[in-house]
């Protein structure tokens, strides 16, 4: 399964915009990329996901480099309520049947007042 | 739109004590997961339902873990016997088929002692 590298943490100010980077060098061409948070105390929830375009929905953006080799989560006005564990994870849609959700360690988000 | 509902939140056992988890599922969701999480890891596959059929349990410790989902709603996870290092949280998930999105109840917080 190809992998994906995260930040351990990052820090970002509320009411700033925050770029929660995502690296996945030996993505094959069938692998969606999919970000998932996880809040205290609380299960993962589904954030966004998207294949080669950039997407965006009510929670955040994805931006998607040109080689998807790398993408980047955007939450456009960070609060207080977004401070969780963002989990990258690549989901290959070729393994029709067998199509996990791996996680990893994640990035853990620190919201300043 | 109720979500996914696990019972009991916290539990603390003795060790070589049996452990039971009951997940009730979104209503509708035919695929069911069964999560583990260690404190600072990401969630790892248990087993996946398919309605009532586990399709995949290759992640199950089968000498002392098992899982059922009768008529394919409700699902039980069962530990037995509990060992010091199956204290962690567990996880349950649902959705409506493989590819879409997993919402993930709020977990059981297994402690042994």
């Amino acid at each position: 399964d190809a992998k994906t590298t995260q930040p351990n943490s990052m820090e970002s100010n509320e009411e700033e915009p925050v770029h929660l980077p995502c690296n996945h060098s030996t993505i094959s061409g069938t692998d969606y990329i999919h970000w998932y948070r996880q809040l205290p105390s609380q299960g993962p929830e589904y954030v966004i996901h998207g294949l080669t375009s950039n997407v965006n929905n009510r929670m955040a953006s994805l931006a998607i480099a040109e080689d998807r080799k790398s993408s980047t989560l955007i939450l456009h006005r960070a609060t207080l309520r977004d401070a969780a564990v963002y989990y990258c994870i690549l989901r290959d849609s070729a393994n029709f049947g067998n199509e996990k959700l791996t996680f990893g360690t994640g990035t853990r988000l620190t919201i300043i007042p | 739109e109720a979500g996914v509902v696990q019972s009991p939140r916290y539990k603390i056992i003795e060790k070589k004590q049996p452990v039971a988890f009951w997940c009730n599922p979104i209503s509708g969701h035919n695929t069911l997961y069964w999560y583990l999480q260690n404190l600072g890891q990401g969630p790892e596959l248990l087993i996946r339902y398919e309605n009532e059929e586990a399709v995949d349990d290759s992640q199950l410790p089968k000498d002392r873990f098992s899982a059922e989902r009768l008529k394919g709603v409700d699902s039980t996870l069962k530990i037995q016997p509990a060992e010091l290092g199956d204290s962690a949280v567990y996880l349950c998930a649902s959705s409506l088929g493989l590819r879409n999105e997993q919402f993930f109840g709020p977990g059981t917080r297994l402690t042994v002692l």
